[in-house]
């Protein structure tokens, strides 16, 4: 138990839906994070906020679009999604972006149909 | 960021240290060397991190040598659950961005 939950854990989805990622840290960490895992890759970092307010997009597809209410909780709002964004949804926090110590959730394992 | 170079696999008999290489020679001065791993499934998980003087925690020990241009994750005593993807990754002591470059990692493999 790492302090970060993310719900669901397992998603199944088709082009046309919309979904919505959760992820909640009890850590009391100011920053968090949004990785992508696809299979036999690195992590990609996706997004990343801090305070609340997002420092970083890699440069990735408006059909993911973060949001960030408070620092515990973080989501990530997917719509008309395709085949290859099926992957594992990290999300991960820290004290703060000057730290490297960044604590995961079990991520959420997504497949688009 | 500096790029780090780990061996894609290695095995370790249960219960012997396991000592996990990484080679960053073109780390910079204000570059931290980080460890985490990630077994199967799971999200990664920080083990421990160093500037210059070796590390312990409750995991691991840390290895830089005196260059800084390597360095040694061991794990004293190995069992099945360390099994996992290790991942070497430097980064710069204070960045306004935190990025974290996981790379491919070693993938480490205990035996019973």
């Amino acid at each position: 138990e790492t302090g970060v939950t993310q719900t669901p854990r397992h998603l199944v989805m088709g082009m046309t839906n919309k979904k919505s990622l959760k992820c909640e840290q009890h850590l009391g960490h100011n920053a968090m994070y949004w990785y992508k895992q696809s299979a036999k890759k690195p992590l990609e970092l996706m997004f990343v906020y801090n305070f609340k307010e997002q420092t970083e997009n890699n440069s990735v597809p408006s059909r993911f679009s973060p949001e960030c209410p408070n620092s515990s909780h973080l989501f990530l709002h997917l719509h008309t999604l395709q085949p290859e964004d099926s992957a594992l949804y990290l999300c991960a926090s820290s004290q703060g972006i000057l730290t490297g110590e960044q604590y995961f959730g079990p991520g959420t394992r997504l497949t688009v149909t | 960021d500096a790029k780090t170079t780990q061996p894609p696999s290695m095995d370790c008999a249960e219960g012997r240290a396991a000592n996990l290489p990484c080679n960053h020679s073109t780390i910079s001065g204000n570059e931290y060397v980080y460890w985490y791993r990630q077994i199967h499934s799971q999200g990664p998980q920080y083990i421990i991190h160093g500037l210059k003087n070796n590390e312990t925690n409750e995991m691991a020990s840390l290895i830089i040598t005196e260059d800084r241009k390597s360095s040694t994750l061991i794990l004293p005593h190995a069992t099945l659950r360390d099994t996992a993807v290790y991942y070497c990754i430097v980064r710069p002591m204070k960045t306004g961005a935190n990025n974290l470059f996981f790379g491919t990692g070693t993938r480490l493999t205990v035996i019973p």
